[in-house]
C-alpha cells in the first residue's frame, strides 16, 4: 500500500523558514514525480510545486517562484519543500502528491497533509 | 491559466440516488482529467483518471465522461461510503483543480 506522510508544519511567523518532508513507502519512490499541492482555509486546491522522479525538472507556481525550492533525496524515499520569505497568504494545509509516472503528469496518490501556520 | 469550474459546490442526497458532478474547463484539455475523493482527516483518493478510466479497486458504480471542456462524474446508486467532497483536476497544463462538491445526507 502507497502510503506518504508528511511533516514539517507548524506555526512560523512572516518572513520566517518552514522545510517540509514527505516519506513515501510502498512503492519505487524514485520512479515517480512528486509534488506538493495546499489547501487554505476555506479555499480550494492550489498546485504548489513538482519534481521528477531523477530531479532534472522542476515546476512552480507564479505564488511559490523565487520563494519555494522542491528537491528530493531518492536513497531516502523523501520529497521536500523548502519555504522561505513566508508570508500569511500560505497558511494552508500541504498535501503531498504521488504521481502515475516519473514525469510531471496526474497526482494519484495523497498524502494527509500537514498544516503550516504564518502567523 | 486553465481554470476549473465545478458544479454543484454542494449536494443533498440519499443511498441508492443517482449523482452527477460537472467540472468545465476555461479552455480544451483533451481528456487530461482526474476525479478524487476525499473524507474528513483522509487523503484524497483517485476514482477516475483519463477522464474516463476507472482507477483499479474504485466500485464500478463509479463513472467519469468528457472530453476538451466540459466532464462529468456520475456515481450511480450512492452508498453510505460515498458521502465526501469531490473534485476534479486537469493536468493539461500544470495543475489546477475544481472547487469541490460536498455530497452530504
Amino acid at each position: 500500500e502507497v502510503q506518504l506522510l508528511e511533516s514539517g508544519g507548524g506555526l512560523v511567523q512572516p518572513g520566517g523558514s518552514l522545510r517540509l518532508s514527505c516519506t513515501g513507502s510502498g512503492f519505487t519512490f524514485s520512479d515517480y514525480a512528486m509534488s506538493w499541492v495546499r489547501r487554505a482555509p476555506g479555499l480550494g486546491l492550489e498546485f504548489v510545486s513538482a519534481i521528477v522522479s531523477n530531479s532534472v525538472d522542476t515546476y512552480y507556481s507564479e505564488s511559490a517562484k523565487g520563494r519555494f525550492t522542491i528537491s528530493r533525496d531518492n536513497s531516502r524515499s523523501t520529497v521536500y519543500l523548502q519555504m522561505d520569505s513566508l508570508r500569511a497568504e500560505d497558511t494552508a494545509t500541504y498535501y503531498c502528491v504521488k504521481d502515475e509516472s516519473g514525469r510531471y503528469r496526474l497526482a494519484e496518490n495523497w498524502g494527509r497533509g500537514t498544516l503550516v501556520t504564518v502567523s | 491559466d486553465i481554470q476549473m469550474t465545478q458544479s454543484p459546490s454542494s449536494l443533498s442526497a440519499s443511498v441508492g440516488d443517482r449523482v452527477t458532478i460537472t467540472c468545465r474547463a476555461s479552455q480544451g484539455i483533451g481528456n487530461y482529467l482526474g476525479w478524487y475523493q476525499q473524507k474528513p482527516g483522509e487523503a484524497p483518493k483517485r476514482l477516475i483518471y483519463a477522464a474516463s478510466s476507472l482507477q483499479s479497486g474504485v466500485p464500478s458504480r463509479f463513472s467519469g465522461s468528457g472530453f476538451g471542456t466540459e466532464f462529468t462524474l456520475t456515481i450511480t446508486s450512492l452508498q453510505p461510503e460515498d458521502f465526501a467532497t469531490y473534485f476534479c483536476l486537469q493536468h493539461s497544463s500544470y495543475w489546477t483543480f475544481g472547487q469541490g462538491t460536498k455530497v452530504d445526507i
